[in-house]
């Protein structure tokens, strides 16, 4: 069982907005910055969002992320068929002498 | 560009150790900390922790694999190390090495992931 609380599926169709959120506690994504991942069908994973809500190079704007409390989400609007993929969020946790936590992941299916 | 490639064995048996290199290529290693994370068939992600440039010394593992695990990092080759001890099926993984950029789990780049399954 995952530290970080995601949804295992969430869906849409093309040019839908759809949302994944990721729950944690006050060790976690209460004290410490989130980062959320894609990743493709037999790939690794991809940085998509990091430090809240950046985007790296070459992210499209069409992803987006906030963070309020104990908790994050993950943005898609104009959602594309390209899109479907696993979704996971992550965060430093303080607890234990610190370790990093992962969320157990989204499966994005675009309808 | 920066790339990393994960090598070792693909089989290994219940009880020994596996052992996996990270190579760098495109830049030093001798700037950022580098990762372990793995992830189980069908499942999600599992960081294993943390190697340093500098050595070893300010290692941070998993807790629920700190007694099993050792990361090390030879600069001269460009390349860090994960050996996991006394491994059981649960360690059936894919394995990937990252690099750490910025906050604590913001993994810029990632290889491509080396798949190790524990049987006899």
């Amino acid at each position: 069982q995952s530290v970080l609380t995601q949804p295992p599926s969430a869906s849409g169709t093309p040019g839908q907005r759809v949302t994944i959120s990721c729950s944690g506690s006050s060790s976690n994504i209460g004290s410490n910055t989130v980062n959320w991942y894609q990743q493709l069908p037999g790939t690794a994973p991809k940085l998509l969002i990091y430090s809240n809500n950046q985007r790296p190079s070459g992210v499209p704007d069409r992803f987006s992320a906030s963070k309020s409390g104990t908790s994050a989400s993950l943005a898609i609007s104009g959602l594309k068929s390209e899109d479907e993929a696993d979704y996971y969020c992550a965060a430093w946790d303080d607890s234990l002498n610190g370790h990093v936590v992962f969320g157990g992941g989204t499966k994005l299916t675009v309808l | 560009q920066v790339q990393l490639q994960e090598s070792g064995p693909g089989l290994v048996k219940p009880s020994e150790t596996l052992s996996l290199t990270c190579t760098v290529s495109g830049d030093s290693i001798s700037t950022y900390y580098w990762s372990w994370i793995r992830q189980t068939p069908g499942k999600g992600l599992d960081w294993i922790g943390y190697v340093y440039y500098s050595g070893t010394t300010n290692n941070i593992y998993n807790p629920s694999l700190k007694s099993r695990v050792t990361i090390s990092i030879d600069t001269s080759k460009n390349q860090f190390s994960l050996k996991l001890s006394s491994v059981t099926a649960a360690d059936t993984a894919v394995y990937y090495c990252a690099r750490r950029l910025g906050t604590y789990s913001t993994f810029d780049i990632w290889g491509q992931g080396t798949m190790v399954a524990v049987s006899s």
